[in-house]
């Protein structure tokens, strides 16, 4: 398995623009989870999905961010109007359900400017 | 909120040396995690521990749960350039294992 595959690796907008990050878990996996790490704050996670449901979304920061999971393959977190205080690095992560262990992607480097 | 304490924050030793950092809360997890990350990838899972006191070994790494299991430590024995990255600890809240809570991290040097 190629793992789980995040798109773009590196983003660089303009503040008020909209970004929308990629992730595609690994098959089979049922939750996914989407992190931001930051150099002051760490690993904080945002939301996570079982079975293509979101269960806890009380990490999104504000109303500017969503996410959703169309089905079990394709999961995107949209910002929306982004702003410098965004920037990080977003991880998507997927496990199977019950299992503690997460797989993380190689992550999203989001720069606005 | 529950907080994840590591320490020390940065490291840098020699190769050879050993070293141990540790992962503090007071807060009860119902099992902590152990992951590896390296410069532009994702996190890596090392290690989960359960039962409160349990100690598990990976090679020359030994990781021990705290017997009240609050607090955990990650010991290395004659560190290697390739032991390098930043080393995160993750607690799953008691009653909710799904989300976990995550230290800031150890970055840990190890130079030639």
């Amino acid at each position: 398995d190629a793992g789980v595959i995040q798109s773009p690796r590196h983003e660089v907008t303009e503040m008020g623009q909209e970004v929308t990050l990629r992730c595609k878990p690994i098959s089979g996996h049922n939750s996914l989870f989407w992190y931001r790490q930051t150099m002051m704050r760490g690993l904080e996670l945002l939301i996570y999905f079982n079975n293509n449901v979101p269960i806890d979304d009380s990490g999104m920061p504000e109303d500017r961010f969503s996410a959703k999971m169309p089905n079990a393959s394709f999961s995107t977190l949209k910002i929306q109007p982004s702003e410098p205080r965004d920037s990080a690095v977003y991880f998507c992560a997927s496990s199977l359900w019950g299992d503690t262990e997460a797989f993380f992607g190689q992550g999203t480097r989001l720069t606005v400017v | 909120t529950q907080l994840l304490e590591q320490s020390p924050q940065f490291l840098s030793i020699q190769e050879g040396e050993n070293l141990t950092v540790y992962c503090n809360s007071s807060s009860v997890f119902s099992s902590l995690q152990w992951y590896r990350q390296e410069p532009g990838e994702g996190p890596v899972l090392l290690v989960t521990v359960v039962t409160g006191g349990e100690v598990k070994k990976l090679k020359r790494l030994t990781f021990q749960f705290g017997d009240a299991r609050k607090d955990s430590s990650l010991h290395i024995t004659a560190a290697q350039p390739g032991d390098t990255g930043l080393y995160l600890c993750a607690g799953a809240e008691a009653g909710n294992n799904r989300k976990l809570i995550w230290g800031l991290g150890t970055s840990l040097a190890v130079n030639p």
